[in-house]
């Protein structure tokens, strides 16, 4: 079955970039939404955007001047930039695929998730 | 801050029937459909229930969605001691192409 992993610096320092990967293992990356959110300490899930196989994408408005998700077919793998971070950037980081039709409205859920990877932003 | 409202807590006993409710607005949950995520301490979320109402293979017929205008609820019956955990509603704001949003989450506690 399909499975994810993020991967990436532990420990980012203030004002730097914030980058994570997440590859796709056991299934195809292409044809699919792929989606990154996040989880500070002791809080709920937030989403940070969406990226599609073909390169399309979709921020959330807050975090838009700082966040590009980008994709790599060839080596199966999607990745979150986030740049001057700050201490509020701290969270569990997760990336899923999102199952969704955008062009018909269909939202089938993020029905595969990575475990997670701790991101601190300190100095 | 979520725009999407859930209570901070829900419990019951062994067997009880627990229920979650997701308050929204006509622009997100009165527009598109909810989405409900678990998340079990320490783990990372699991999809429960999608379009409202539906359940992705595996998941037990113990939970079970509904939705009506710009509220959405999640029913646990048979309540058992796994189901400790978080639960989150999801959905867009206006359409796919514009905001997710997640719910406030909720700790449901079995006693």
């Amino acid at each position: 079955q399909v499975q994810l992993q993020e991967s990436g610096p532990g420990l980012v320092k203030p004002s730097e970039t914030l980058s994570l990967t997440c590859t796709v293992s056991g299934g195809p990356l292409t044809g699919y939404y792929w989606t990154w959110i996040r989880q500070p300490p002791g809080k709920g899930l937030a989403w940070i955007g969406y990226i599609f196989s073909s390169g399309i994408t979709n921020y959330h408005p807050s975090l838009k001047s700082r966040v590009t998700i980008s994709v790599d077919t060839s080596k199966n793998q999607f990745s979150l930039k986030l740049s001057s971070v700050t201490a509020a950037d701290t969270a569990v980081y997760y990336c899923a695929r999102l199952d969704i039709v955008v062009g018909e409205g269909q939202d089938y859920g993020m029905d595969v998730w990575g475990r997670g990877t701790t991101v601190t932003v300190s100095s | 801050q979520s725009v999407l409202t859930q209570p901070p807590s829900a419990s019951g006993t062994p067997g009880q029937r627990v229920t979650i409710s997701c308050s929204g607005s006509s622009s997100n949950i009165g527009s598109n459909s909810v989405n409900w995520y678990q998340q079990l301490p320490g783990t990372a979320p699991k999809l429960l229930i999608h379009t409202d109402n539906q359940r992705p293979s595996g998941v037990p017929d113990r939970f079970s969605g509904s939705k009506s205008g710009t509220s959405a609820s999640l029913a646990i019956s048979g309540l058992q001691s796994e189901d400790e955990a978080y639960y989150y509603c999801a959905t867009w704001h206006d359409s796919l192409s514009g905001l997710h949003v997640f719910g406030t989450g909720t700790k449901v506690t079995v006693l």
